[in-house]
């Protein structure tokens, strides 16, 4: 089993639509929960943090959820700049805390 | 520029030869990862530096990889007698602070290692 798992989509979306991605982790003492995006050909970049109270960043929101072990991504109102692969970070406990990426979710919008 | 920086960016060499990948970390940064990505899949951990200090090589795949980081600043990624199942985008990434508490990674380019 893969520590950090994502669904890898393609989740193909009209414009304005509301999309979630969720990201499973695979020890429960696990620190710190980031969602980066990775546009193709190009590095990934953080996208947003994830905080145990949940936290939203304009159009965005994310959440952990502790007990089962997975944190979510939200997007309302998707935009076709929002088209890119979305990959879940966890600093995994029992991995020194290293931060382990998920495989990405790959997200298309269109119009 | 200020952000993380990986030299080449295109490196394309023949079974068995060496390769040393460069990554030039945002001056500040503690911590210093190295990750290789494959298409379609997420980064995956190789290495990773506090200053100087080599703290965790698990990921490395076998003995041909080795990585120094030895002033504390500008690393080097080594793979020797490269092999066709090295070629991949290989990321360097720095973050103001290593683990436990690592926050936000930034990445370099990366270098993508084509092995004919």
């Amino acid at each position: 089993r893969k520590e950090v798992e994502q669904d890898p989509g393609p989740f193909n979306v009209p414009e304005g639509a509301t999309v979630a991605f969720n990201c499973t982790y695979s020890n429960s003492a696990s620190q710190s929960f980031f969602w980066y995006r990775q546009d193709c050909r190009k590095e990934p970049k953080l996208l947003m943090s994830v905080y145990s109270s949940g936290n939203e960043d304009g159009r965005f929101t994310a959440q952990l959820n502790r007990a089962s072990q997975y944190i979510s991504l939200l997007i309302r109102d998707s935009k076709l700049s929002d088209s890119a692969t979305y990959l879940c970070v966890v600093n995994l406990a029992g991995g020194s805390y290293i931060p382990t990426f998920g495989r990405g979710t790959s997200l298309i919008v269109h119009p | 520029g200020a952000g993380v920086s990986q030299s080449p960016r295109y490196k394309v060499t023949k079974r068995g030869q060496d390769v040393a990948l460069r990554c030039d970390p945002i001056s500040g940064h503690v911590s210093l990862y190295w990750y290789r990505q494959a298409l379609g899949q997420g980064p995956e951990f190789l290495t990773y530096f506090n200053y100087e200090a080599q703290q965790d090589k698990s990921g490395l795949p076998n003995d041909r990889f080795s990585a120094e980081r030895p002033e504390g600043s500008i690393s080097t990624l080594t793979i020797q007698r490269t092999e066709q199942r090295d070629s991949a985008m290989y990321r360097c990434a720095s973050s103001l602070d290593g683990p436990p508490d690592t926050g936000e990674l930034f990445f370099g380019e990366g270098s993508r290692l084509t092995v004919l």
